[in-house]
């Protein structure tokens, strides 16, 4: 079975450049996550949508972020324009779904941006 | 509000050698689950092992099992035998009912294995 797909792994733009992100989740994944990982600290949820559907966008910068989720699947997360802050890691995870407290989120490798 | 402590931001052990992680936690929920998560420096987060907050037994995974003491809101990993391909960042989760089942993430902590 594939895992979380993700592209690209590197990105390195100036700032003030748009920039995005792709994701492929697990086949048959409802949910899926985006997360920014800053250096030397854990996970922060940006998004998570229910199949086509943001769910949870509370923390997504939605001046300079957007995201999509067209036909429930694939994802892209974007940036316009990009800051020296933006610089992270991005990593986008996959779960069945459903509400309780076990709901494993499988992740893909990530991709490092730096902004320049 | 929810809280994931790792009071450990880096460790040192030797080959062969257990490790013990620490993790605490707070929450009002009666019903969360606790993860654990591995980060090799390829980036990828690899999950390791759960435990619900009913289990009445520690959850085990090979190598890997979960010191879960209720009362004292710890959730402690253990590495038996550890090896060097156990160096990675080592991050705690929780999932509560009171964070709209968001995994809320400790810090990390950075474990190096010394042959």
């Amino acid at each position: 079975e594939a895992g979380v797909v993700q592209s690209p792994r590197y990105k390195i733009i100036e700032k003030k450049q748009p920039v995005a992100f792709w994701c492929n989740p697990i086949s048959g994944h409802n949910t899926l996550y985006w997360y920014r990982q800053n250096l030397g600290q854990g996970p922060e949820l940006l998004i998570r949508y229910e199949n086509e559907e943001a769910v949870d966008d509370s923390q997504l910068p939605k001046d300079r972020f957007s995201a999509e989720r067209l036909k429930g699947v694939d994802s892209t997360l974007k940036i316009q324009p990009a800051e020296l802050g933006d610089s992270a890691v991005y990593l986008c995870a996959s779960s069945q779904g459903g509400q309780g407290s076990y709901n494993e989120q499988f992740f893909g490798p990530g991709t490092r941006l730096t902004v320049l | 509000a929810q809280k994931i402590t790792q009071t450990q931001p880096g460790m040192f052990v030797q080959e062969k050698e257990a490790v013990t992680l620490d993790c605490t936690y707070d929450t009002s929920d009666q019903s969360y689950g606790l993860f654990w998560y591995k980060q090799p420096s390829s980036g990828e987060m690899i999950f390791l092992i759960y435990q619900g907050s009913y289990d009445e037994q520690n959850a085990t995974e090979g190598r890997y099992s979960l010191n879960f003491q209720k009362a004292r809101k710890s959730a402690n990993l253990v590495i038996s035998a550890s090896q060097l391909g156990d160096s990675a960042m080592y991050f705690c989760a929780m999932r509560a009912e009171d964070s709209n089942y968001q995994l809320i993430w400790g810090a990390g902590t950075k474990l190096i294995i010394k042959p």
